[in-house]
């Protein structure tokens, strides 16, 4: 099974930079996706880590430590439309093998202006 | 085309009516997935085909049905659901089932209401 935990909701301010951490126990590991969702509308993929450190994308940022079971998603110069729910997906093996993501609950972030 | 359709957007239906949810992806993608999400849940797995065929099926009840006709279209066939089944389908898909660098492509869902 796997046990995901990220805050449920975090807020910050237009122009500023938030961090979203997660972390995740599972039983085998092969990588983490970050996905945001805004409300009513589908996930749409951020990023994908595998190894450990950082992938830089733009405005957004996600670094991963396999050892510590630790993600973060990080996210600079917040725009108001970035206020979405950002879920956390480490990919894990079902019991017949094949490695599928488990999506976290989510965090909502809440930019104000 | 890079995104995944999902018919219809809306869905209201009685507990002893028969619909089917319809997905299409023209991304050559081999692995499609239906999810289930509650209000303010994360995404839960239903379903995946991989290569047309069903590879996982998360323990969903019998009242959901899931069919791949072509490697390009994904249904999922409803009869006798419940109140509870209420919620957001989403449809998705991916290059392999094993998944890679560019994560999941999901449709915008289907928001279903069983009354």
């Amino acid at each position: 099974g796997q046990n995901i935990d990220q805050p449920t909701e975090m807020t910050a301010t237009e122009g500023a930079i938030v961090q979203i951490n997660c972390t995740y126990q599972t039983s085998g590991f092969n990588g983490l996706f970050w996905y945001q969702q805004h409300a009513g509308e589908a996930p749409t993929f951020l990023s994908y880590n595998v190894l450990d450190g950082l992938e830089e994308k733009g405005r957004f940022s996600s670094f991963l430590s396999r050892s510590k079971g630790y993600s973060y998603l990080l996210l600079k110069e917040l725009q108001m439309k970035d206020s979405a729910s950002y879920l956390c997906a480490p990919v894990s093996p079902t019991p017949g093998g094949s490695y599928i993501p488990t999506f976290g609950r989510g965090t909502s972030l809440i930019v104000h202006p | 085309d890079t995104e995944v359709t999902q018919t219809p957007k809306h869905l209201v239906m009685g507990m002893t009516n028969k619909k089917s949810l319809k997905c299409e992806q023209h991304m050559g993608h081999r692995a499609m997935y239906w999810y289930k999400q509650k209000a303010k849940k994360p995404p839960e797995l239903m379903f995946v085909y991989s290569y047309e065929k069903l590879s996982i099926n998360e323990s969903v009840p019998s009242r959901f049905s899931p069919e791949c006709p072509n490697s390009s279209l994904l249904n999922l066939h409803l009869h006798a659901l419940q109140p509870e089944d209420s919620a957001l389908y989403l449809c998705a898909s991916s290059q392999e089932q094993e998944g890679d660098g560019n994560g999941y492509t999901f449709g915008s869902g289907t928001r279903l209401t069983v009354v």
